[in-house]
């Protein structure tokens, strides 16, 4: 079973920030936070990922709380290309067999 | 570099029959997985290549599907004695050994079992 809990949908308006969290109560001290997203009928794209820091990239920021148990990813001016279903996935640092839940899917609205 | 590429994206095959899918995986990487994804939910895990050694395989894998990398570069995914439950999308993603790395996926090859 997936070790984390998304909702399973969200709206966004076009160029608001959409913000999309993710609980992973039972993350292990080794065990990484990655977000995913997958746009219909293509291959999952990674968006990024982080240990314990909070973490940005050109697509996203990448928040986790002090506790890591949960996170949240920001995307900060969504577009309608973002329409999506986003993975939240924590796995050890060594290796990809990730456990995908249902994600959450993301609406951006125009 | 294209990034991982499967072949064919797309595949019908009669019940009973054998197909194989083909994935290339970005040149430098040595970890390769295979996942199975059905409408509705998120990708499942299959198996790990790290080089040419297959070093983990899911409970998902019955002895109908085999998977081998032969010279730890690309990787085929054989379903023999194909059934309707067959149907489904599988995802290759490959990986570079580094820790703390993400994986990458391709597109995909969408079965379905007539």
């Amino acid at each position: 079973d997936a070790k984390t809990t998304q909702p399973p949908s969200m709206d966004c308006a076009e160029g608001r920030a959409a913000n999309l969290p993710c609980n992973h109560s039972t993350i292990s001290g080794n065990e990484y936070v990655y977000w995913y997203r997958q746009i219909h009928s293509q291959g999952p794209q990674y968006i990024i990922h982080g240990l314990k820091n909070n973490e940005t990239n050109e697509m996203a920021s990448l928040i986790i709380t002090e506790d890591r148990k949960s996170s949240t990813l920001i995307l900060p001016h969504a577009t309608l290309r973002d329409t999506a279903v986003y993975y939240c996935i924590v796995s050890h640092n060594y290796g990809q067999n990730f456990v995908f839940g249902p994600g959450t899917r993301l609406s951006v609205l125009p | 570099d294209t990034g991982v590429s499967q072949d064919p994206r797309h595949k019908i095959t009669k019940r009973g029959q054998n197909v194989t899918f083909r994935c290339d995986p970005i040149s430098e990487h040595n970890r390769l997985y295979w996942y199975r994804q059905t409408l509705g939910q998120g990708p499942e895990f299959l198996t790990y290549f790290q080089n040419e050694a297959q070093l983990e395989k899911s409970r998902l894998l019955s002895d109908r599907f085999s998977a081998e990398r032969p010279k730890g570069s690309f990787s085929t995914l054989e379903i023999q004695r194909t059934e309707q439950g067959d149907s489904a999308m599988y995802l290759c993603a490959s990986s570079s050994y580094r820790v703390n790395t993400e994986a990458f996926f391709g597109q995909g090859t969408r079965l379905t079992v007539v």
